[in-house]
């Protein structure tokens, strides 16, 4: 079945630039998308990217696609305190509820 | 922007009692939306797709008599916990699904804390 996996913490400096990492299973999914949440509250949709795109840049934001290895990434550029949060990555369920399917959650954690 | 609102965003009940929360989309219509089951530092569980006007549709696992899914308007789907014991304690996170936007974007409510003593 379609599965979503993400490495569950990171740290890095205030500053500094952060990767997180996605891989997925479902190679039809049209969309795959990143998600913020922050404590006790619901998520936001932070970005995405179309399946037939490599990347894609929305200002401090940049997303890579790698479809052959079915690989995600979520670059966050001069990574402030304030993007501490959980990021979930997303796939599509294959038919089209638009159901989606998350990773497990990896908690960024930016240290002044 | 599109604004989904849960009531209530959080609950303590005793065992045994129902608990009823409600998913509002209040600046559009809904005809779906996406119940969401959250474990401390887990991911998401999908529970069940609420299509307005008819029945929901659960995921394998999901008890559709433990856990009522009424979507009885365009704006409105409700999950009612029935019975609830402890671990039925968890966060419910509803989300509504747009007809615009990219691939009819979902936009998540911010979550409802059930707690079962």
């Amino acid at each position: 079945g379609e599965d979503v996996e993400q490495s569950l913490f990171l740290s890095v400096r205030e500053g500094d630039s952060s990767v997180i990492n996605c891989t997925y299973t479902d190679s039809s999914s049209t969309y795959l998308y990143w998600y913020k949440q922050e404590p006790g509250a619901g998520l936001q949709l932070l970005t995405y990217i179309f399946s037939n795109m490599d990347m894609k840049q929305d200002q401090r934001l940049t997303v890579l696609l790698n479809k052959k290895d079915k690989h995600l990434s979520l670059r966050i550029a001069d990574t402030q305190t304030g993007d501490s949060a959980i990021y979930f990555c997303a796939e599509t369920a294959p038919s089209n509820t638009g159901k989606l399917i998350f990773g497990q959650g990896t908690t960024l954690q930016v240290k002044p | 922007g599109a604004v989904v609102s849960q009531h209530p965003s959080w609950v303590i009940c005793k065992s045994g009692t129902s608990v009823k929360i409600e998913c509002r989309s209040l600046d559009f219509q809904a005809t779906t939306m996406f119940w969401y089951r959250q474990f401390p530092k887990q991911s998401l569980m999908l529970m069940a797709t609420s299509n307005e006007g008819s029945k929901a549709t659960y995921e394998q696992g999901v008890e559709k008599d433990k856990f009522l899914i009424n979507h009885a308007s365009l704006t409105l789907s409700t999950l009612t916990v029935t019975s609830a014991h402890p671990e039925d304690s968890s966060f419910y996170i509803c989300s509504a699904r747009t007809s615009w936007g990219i691939d009819n974007e979902q936009f998540f409510g911010p979550g409802t804390r059930l707690t079962v003593l």
